[in-house]
């Protein structure tokens, strides 16, 4: 397994601001994922952050909104740009920490209010 | 496509209750499957999975769930439950060797004492 942390846990943002969240992870890791779960609801998997090429976003999910770094196999970032109500949710980072455990573990979950 | 239906999205149980949370899923590939759990205020936690090998997976806390493939069936059942079990409880599956994780909607287990 692996032991993931995010930052913030938790914030509370104005409409239209941007806020970056931390994903670190104890152990290099290929493949990283941002999820979210908006209030009531289940995941759904906003992108596909891989070391060293571009994150691959899901259908629904655009660049310019969830803009994602991955710096190295530790550590990624996703943004959530020009922030509405409707972006309130909780985000989490998940990882697969072995070649082929197609097992994914998550981290603990930034949640996020939008006013 | 892929999907993962839970059809309960609550269940209420005594305490030392057996419970059964069902989950089926519809794939025409190979799959992989999950079950996690999200305690109050708290991210996933893989619970248990199957990945290829005994049908019936256990966890460590007295869960367990078994793969059907005829009937594309993944439900977790635990003969006695406890106050503590009182959580969500995500079913998932991804085909094999790809990474994308499909979750069901989830079903919320009430323990009550």
């Amino acid at each position: 397994s692996a032991v993931i942390s995010q930052k913030p846990s938790r914030d509370i943002c104005q409409r239209g601001t941007s806020l970056t969240i931390q994903c670190q992870v104890d152990s290099q890791v290929t493949m990283m994922f941002w999820y979210r779960q908006q209030p009531g609801q289940s995941l759904t998997l906003i992108a596909t952050a891989n070391q060293g090429s571009e994150a691959t976003y899901e259908s629904g999910f655009v660049i310019d909104k969830f803009p994602i770094s991955r710096p190295n196999l530790t550590f990624s970032t996703l943004t959530v740009s020009n922030m509405s109500p409707e972006d309130s949710s909780i985000y989490l980072c998940s990882v697969d920490p072995g070649t082929y455990t197609d097992t994914q573990y998550f981290g603990p979950g930034t949640r996020l209010t939008v006013l | 496509a892929q999907s993962v239906t839970q059809l309960d999205s609550q269940v209420p149980v005594f305490e030392e209750a057996p419970v059964e949370l069902r989950c089926n899923y519809s794939s025409s590939v190979s799959v992989y499957l999950f079950w996690y759990v999200q305690y109050p205020n708290q991210g996933l936690q893989l619970l248990l999975k199957y990945l290829s090998g005994s049908t019936l997976v256990e966890s460590i806390n007295g869960f367990e769930a078994e793969f059907n493939k005829s009937q594309t069936s993944f439900h977790l059942r635990k003969p006695s439950v406890h106050i503590s079990d009182t959580a969500e409880y995500f079913c998932a599956v991804t085909q094999t060797f790809t990474d994308k994780l499909i979750f069901g909607t989830g079903t919320r287990l009430q323990v009550f004492p």
